[in-house]
């Protein structure tokens, strides 16, 4: 079945370092979505892309999607407390169904 | 942005109990809603895609006997873990998706804040 790898698992940084995690697929995706789980919450919808090679910016958060649509990346400029949480990407398998990532946890140290 | 609940958010149970969740969308009609599972420090796992009046499509080694999923109308999805044990402790998810029509056509999903359960 579809297999969506993340990298890396964990990620502990300094408090304004940059921060970024890698989402790559077994097979070509017509999209890839981003979510944010903060500890003991639930997922929370970032970003939606859809085009070969696409550059999404949210604030500090900056989002790719590869040009053969089989990756993509999260980029955090400058992290703050606030971004700590499970970084999960989501890619859509068939009409309905969304298969999650395996996930990159940041801590940020103060 | 829309909110679904869930009910309860966290339930204790004996071995061999039956545990009924309930998942909510509060603002929208949701034509497709979606149950996972979580274990700690883990990925969401997608057990089941549920669609309003219609019969519940489960993953591969997803029990559909154990796990009972009923979408009665677009509002409303239960997930009943049927004579539950100690491996069925998990964090439970539902998801809910409007129709691509209504949210310009980005299939985002809606989580609820889940449900904790521990099988004593």
């Amino acid at each position: 079945g579809q297999q969506v790898m993340q990298i890396p698992q964990y990620q502990h940084v300094q408090e304004g370092e940059d921060f970024t995690t890698y989402c790559n697929s077994s097979t070509t995706l017509s999209n890839i979505q981003w979510y944010k789980q903060r500890p003991g919450g639930h997922p929370v919808f970032l970003i939606q892309l859809v085009k070969s090679g696409e550059v999404k910016k949210q604030k500090r958060l900056t989002f790719q999607f590869g040009e053969a649509k089989k990756n993509s990346s999260l980029h955090i400029t400058a992290t703050q407390t606030t971004d700590v949480g499970t970084y999960f990407c989501a890619v859509t398998s068939g009409t309905y169904k969304y298969i999650f990532g395996t996930g990159t946890r940041l801590k940020v140290l103060a | 942005g829309a909110v679904v609940s869930q009910h309860p958010s966290r339930v204790i149970c004996k071995s061999g109990t039956s545990v009924k969740i309930e998942c909510r969308s509060l603002d929208f009609q949701a034509t497709t809603m979606f149950w996972y599972r979580q274990f700690p420090k883990q990925s969401l796992m997608l057990m089941a895609t549920s669609n309003e009046g219609s019969k519940a499509t489960y993953e591969q080694g997803v029990e559909k006997d154990k796990f009972l999923i009923n979408h009665a109308s677009l509002t409303l999805s239960t997930l009943t873990v049927t004579s539950a044990h100690p491996e069925d402790s998990s964090f439970y998810i539902c998801s809910a998706r409007d129709s691509p029509q209504t949210s310009g056509g980005i299939k985002e999903q809606f989580f609820g804040p889940g449900t904790r359960l521990t099988v004593l």
